[in-house]
């Protein structure tokens, strides 16, 4: 089955820009979404598809791809973007796979 | 608005079966535009899919819990759950209830339940 790498931590000074990135071979051909997690609550749904953001997502949040590397962008981090972030695709086998996930610090 | 509810025990006993109900309002789960997943996440851990279940009852299982895990619809009461045999302290976790879109070159997780936490011990 694929795997997705995402790195274990990334910080983020607030108003600046960041990147989070996910890398798997699904993401060739399918591209990733993207969750938000904070502490004890269920994941929510940032980023899909190409570059769509579901109603009530702020217009900071973007994604994008190229190859096998699919890109979470925070412009203008604010300080409740604090979170942990997973990216998400499917496999040639269609089965579903999360990365391990990204600690955001908005500094 | 969407909403999904998770419901069952708390607590199984090593060896036993782990069920979970999941009770959606808000939408028919017989829409056909979705299918409905399990999805779990130990203490301090990552998210892992386990699986899948169309309003017909088709059903698509992570292959690494596939022998133990059972995924039934009930459409008369808008609900979809799960079983998953022979637990063991591993399948300590958080486990999520979800709306899933699918497509050819894209799909996601688009409305989620708040989690229930089903502890493995004796």
């Amino acid at each position: 089955s694929s795997e997705l790498t995402q790195d274990p931590a990334v910080s983020v000074a607030l108003g600046q820009t960041v990147r989070i990135t996910c890398q798997g071979d699904s993401l060739r051909s399918y591209y990733a979404s993207w969750y938000q997690q904070k502490p004890g609550q269920a994941p929510v749904l940032v980023i899909y598809g190409k570059n769509n953001r579901p109603s009530g997502i702020p217009d900071r949040f973007s994604g994008s791809s190229s190859g096998n590397t699919a890109s979470l962008t925070i412009t203008g981090a604010q300080a409740e973007d604090e979170a942990d972030y997973y990216c998400n695709s499917r496999d040639s086998s269609g089965n579903w796979v999360f990365g391990g996930g990204t600690k955001l610090t908005v500094l | 608005q969407v909403q999904l509810q998770e419901s069952g025990p708390g607590l199984v006993k090593p060896s036993q079966t782990l069920s979970l109900t999941c009770t959606v309002s808000g939408g028919s789960i017989s829409s056909g535009d979705y299918y409905w997943s399990w999805i779990r996440q130990p203490p301090g851990k990552g998210l892992e899919w386990i699986g899948y279940i169309y309003y017909s009852g088709s059903t698509y299982y992570n292959p690494s819990l596939k022998s133990r895990v059972t995924i039934s619809v009930d459409t008369s009461k808008n609900q979809f759950s799960l079983k998953l045999s022979s637990v063991t302290a591993a399948d300590t976790a958080v486990y999520y209830c979800a709306r899933v879109y699918v497509a050819a070159t894209r799909g996601y997780f688009d409305y989620w339940g708040q989690g229930t936490l089903v502890t493995v011990s004796s």
